[in-house]
């Protein structure tokens, strides 16, 4: 089984300022890793994903992730924060191996990004 | 837009009555999933279908029950509907059953059960 833990339920930046939203990660076979952003009212958006290969992805908006697997993170970060990026992240894992393909989400990050 | 259709946006009902919450996937998406999403339990996986069949269940009460029709829209009914039930209920559709293909998200149900 897979499960995923953010630390930080609420995180607040000033703008510019680097963005690190943290996500450990329990899995007893190969991860695959997703971050996805929700705006209010809307549904969820995917950010960046890793499978296999590079171990630090980028993704959409200026985000990257690193995937660690001796730390077994995937935090996510953005070197400047900007207004627009205030919003809920959630980090999920999916198992490699079986035929459940299902995306198991942490509770969330709500990111305040203040002027 | 991700493609993926919900239907009705918001809904607002009585204890124990019945919903049916509607969901049209991404066209050529055949696996479509049902997630519920609360202040206190986060994005819960709730069930999957592909291509007509089940293939995953998760966090799902008895009270509740899905479909995935054969031109691949899926429904999610609930009933005997409880105070707790007043949630969002996302639909998502992935293109295939494939463990690195990512999840589109509808915008979502919201049910509020007075």
């Amino acid at each position: 089984a897979q499960s995923v833990t953010q630390l930080g339920s609420h995180v607040s930046v000033s703008e510019g300022a680097l963005v690190l939203l943290r996500c450990n990660y329990s899995s007893s076979v190969p991860p695959y890793l997703f971050w996805y952003v929700q705006y209010p009212n809307q549904g969820l958006q995917l950010l960046l994903k890793y499978t296999t290969g590079a171990t630090l992805v980028k993704g959409i908006n200026g985000f990257e992730a690193e995937f660690k697997k001796s730390e077994t993170s995937f935090h996510l970060t953005k070197p400047s924060a900007h207004m627009s990026d205030a919003a809920e992240y959630f980090c999920a894992v999916r198992g490699s191996g079986g035929s459940n393909y299902k995306l198991t989400f942490g509770k969330g990050t709500l990111l305040t990004v203040n002027p | 837009d991700s493609g993926v259709t919900q239907t009705p946006k918001h809904l607002i009902t009585a204890t124990g009555q019945r919903v049916t919450l509607r969901c049209s996937p991404r066209s050529g998406d055949l696996s479509v999933y049902w997630y519920q999403q609360s202040l206190d339990q986060g994005l819960q996986f709730l069930i999957q279908y592909y291509n007509g069949e089940e293939r995953a269940k998760g966090n799902i009460l008895e009270r509740f029950s899905a479909q995935q029709f054969p031109d691949l829209h899926s429904e999610l009914n609930l009933s005997s509907l409880e105070l707790g039930d007043s949630a969002l209920y996302f639909c998502a559709s992935s293109v295939a059953v494939e463990p690195t293909g990512e999840l589109f998200f509808g915008e979502g149900s919201r049910l509020t059960v007075l």
